[in-house]
């Protein structure tokens, strides 16, 4: 029983280089989101998706961009990367119920390490 | 100021002791709300949804006050073993957001 697979789970990168953290869920879950974890600061989300083909914005998206072409896959990219993206990253995921009935809550994957020189 | 905010302790308490965390929510929107545990360099897991008429689990009770924005934790009998961070989330159903707090930390000694 995999749930939710992040990988790499450790990645040094330089300034200015790009990357492409990976999520997958094998629980057929419709909502899938990426956080950031700093000192202090809690999870902040990033970008979170509530189906394939629909993405949406969290608190501090900038930076960042995600893509929803499967259910399963979630993908977070870093298009050029900042000392300040330095962060450890968590993917979660869970089933959505109906309307007005809110989400069930998330399982989390065991995160990435990001170290940006 | 944050959609959710807890006391960040540390809450250093002697096993056996009965501790409670406060969370408040500034999104009066917010549908859904959980506790959720972190272990130091450890991904986050659900210790409890919370209830609007309060909800318990063995020496955990979870309230939420909707009028008041606030939800809170209680723990009873402390054991070494409840040292953690304990996070709050809040969900605005209708965005489908998923705010967490910055965390609380509680230290059981024996």
């Amino acid at each position: 029983n995999a749930g939710v697979t992040q990988t790499p789970k450790f990645q040094v990168l330089k300034t200015g280089q790009s990357m492409t953290l990976q999520c997958a869920q094998d629980m057929n879950h419709e909502y899938m989101s990426w956080y950031r974890q700093d000192p202090g600061m809690g999870l902040r989300l990033i970008h979170y998706s509530v189906g394939a083909g629909i993405t949406d914005q969290g608190e501090v998206p900038n930076g960042y961009n995600v893509s929803r072409s499967t259910t399963e896959d979630f993908p977070l990219r870093l298009l050029s990367a900042a000392p300040s993206q330095t962060s450890v990253y968590f993917c979660a995921s869970s089933a959505v119920l109906g309307q007005g009935s809110g989400n069930q809550p998330q399982h989390f994957g065991d995160g990435t390490r990001l170290s940006i020189l | 100021r944050k959609e959710v905010e807890q006391d960040p302790g540390p809450f250093n308490v002697p096993e056996g002791a009965t501790v409670a965390f406060n969370c408040t929510y500034s999104n009066s929107a917010s549908q859904s709300f959980f506790w959720y545990r972190q272990d130091c360099r450890k991904e986050p897991k659900l210790l409890m949804s919370v209830y609007s008429s309060g909800n318990e689990d063995g020496r955990f009770t979870a309230q939420l006050n909707r009028a008041s924005q606030y939800i809170s934790l209680l723990i009873r009998d402390s054991k070494l073993s409840d040292s953690a961070t304990y996070l709050c989330v809040a969900l605005n159903t209708g965005g489908f957001k998923t705010i967490f707090g910055a965390g609380t930390r509680l230290f059981v000694k024996a």
